[in-house]
């Protein structure tokens, strides 16, 4: 299957800094790609929806200052958490789609535990 | 929208046993059925996935089936190993939509 690389797998930062997360997928374009979080035992939320070249689309009650998304190019997805703190410590995960084909398959990376302190 | 339940949310069963999941969509216009398997501490794999135009598709020991009548879809594991522990998310999406509508999620152990 394709490859989704997710940088980095865990990060522990000081509260009020900010925090950069990178996805990228290896062996395909992306048109599209996604950012999750996902509390302890539960299952993933949708934080935004990120197209190539264009500006992200938030879910509902999802701070777009708070969570920037970039989508540069068909290969790199970021999300900065800015001003973090401890209630912003889940696990974040990135998952992108194939530019061709049926494109409806989705690949996740392999997720960042952010904590907070 | 759509919304996937999905169940049991716990699974015990012995090495060699079969397991069932099954999970139920709502919007009909769905016709897109993945299966993720995540480990502990990691993101979501892509296991199996289905599309409308079929009613079940295998893969080895595993096989997803769909009844698009009654909108629900399951994932069949047969043999299962230890290595099968996991948490198991279903998920729905339909061609006119970008995102998947996860479901709740089942956690399957099991004992050698």
């Amino acid at each position: 299957g394709a490859v989704v690389s997710q940088h980095p797998s865990r990060v522990i930062c000081k509260s009020g800094t900010s925090v950069k997360i990178e996805c990228r997928s290896l062996d395909f374009q992306a048109t599209t790609m996604f950012w999750y979080r996902q509390f302890p035992k539960q299952s993933l939320m949708l934080m935004a929806t990120s197209n190539e070249g264009s500006k992200a689309t938030y879910e509902q009650g999802v701070e777009k200052d708070k969570f920037l998304i970039n989508h540069a190019s068909l290969t790199l997805s970021t999300l900065t958490v800015t001003s973090a703190h401890p209630e912003d410590s889940s696990f974040y995960i990135c998952s992108a789609r194939f530019l061709q084909g049926f494109g409806t398959e989705a690949f996740f990376g392999q997720g960042t535990r952010l904590t907070v302190v | 929208g759509e919304n996937v339940e999905q169940h049991p949310s716990t699974l015990s069963v012995q090495e060699g046993d079969s397991a069932v999941i099954k999970c139920t969509y709502s919007d009909s216009a769905s016709n897109y059925f993945p299966w993720y398997k995540q480990e502990l501490g990691k993101g979501p794999q892509l296991i199996i996935d289905i599309r409308s135009n079929v009613g079940e598709k295998k893969d080895q020991r595993i096989a997803v089936t769909l009844n698009k009548t009654a909108k629900h879809f399951s994932l069949h594991i047969t043999e299962t190993q230890p290595e099968d522990s996991a948490v198991y998310f279903c998920a729905a999406k339909n061609t006119g939509f970008q995102k998947l509508v996860f479901g709740t999620g089942t956690r399957l152990l099991v004992s050698p």
